[in-house]
């Protein structure tokens, strides 16, 4: 069975500071996993995805994401924090869309 | 409007009622979904379809129904309404099975309250 843990329900961060999202995986077969993001009012928007062509997954708005296959962890980050990038973020795994695995989310909140 | 549409957006109910969740797509993609997001639950998914009058049970499928006559529309009925089914609903589509080569797409979704 596979899963996703997302560390941290709500992460702070300033303008202009670094964006650390946590995520890690449990998978019997090499995974597929995703970041989508969830702005208030809206369904959910593919970030990035990893699909074994690239260890370092670049996505929209400047957020990337590192495959660790030894730490089973694929966390997003994004250098410098804007203030339109607070939603919540989910991480999934899954090697078809019927069987995708959503993590529970983090909200990310952007201080001026 | 093209995309992924959902109606309502918000509906309010009694226990016992049937309601009748809506859900459009303009792409004709094969492939469409319900999801239910729910706190600390993150996103489950409730049932799925991979064409015309053909569905499938998801992880939480117990007291929802639904049907696929065409391809555009994925409608998700609540037979008899339930608290526990207070939730925000989500529709997706995307063209294939495929995590690899394709991108699911997700509708704004329904907010319900069942009193």
């Amino acid at each position: 069975a596979q899963s996703v843990t997302q560390l941290g329900s709500h992460v702070s961060v300033s303008e202009g500071a670094l964006v650390l999202l946590r995520c890690n995986y449990s998978s019997s077969v090499p995974p597929y996993l995703f970041w989508y993001v969830q702005y208030p009012n809206q369904g959910l928007q593919l970030l990035l995805k990893y699909t074994s062509a690239a260890t370092l997954v670049k996505g929209i708005n400047g957020f990337e994401a590192e495959f660790k296959k030894s730490e089973t962890s694929f966390h997003l980050t994004k250098p410098s924090a804007h203030m339109s990038d607070a939603a919540e973020y989910f991480c999934a795994v899954g090697t078809g869309f019927q069987k995708l695995v959503f993590g529970t989310g983090t909200r990310l909140l952007v201080s001026p | 409007d093209a995309g992924i549409t959902q109606s309502p957006r918000y509906k309010i109910t009694e226990t016992g009622r049937q309601v009748t969740l809506m859900c459009h797509q303009t792409w004709s993609h094969s492939y469409m979904f319900w999801y239910r997001q729910d706190l600390g639950h993150g996103l489950r998914l409730i049932y799925y379809s991979a064409a015309a009058d053909i569905t499938d049970k998801g992880e939480v499928p117990d007291g929802y129904v639904v049907s696929r006559s065409k391809t555009e529309n994925f409608p998700l009925t609540l037979e008899s309404a339930t608290r526990s089914q207070t939730s925000v609903y989500f529709c997706a589509s995307t063209p294939t099975w495929d995590t690899g080569t394709d991108t699911q797409y997700f509708g704004p979704g329904t907010r319900l309250t069942v009193l």
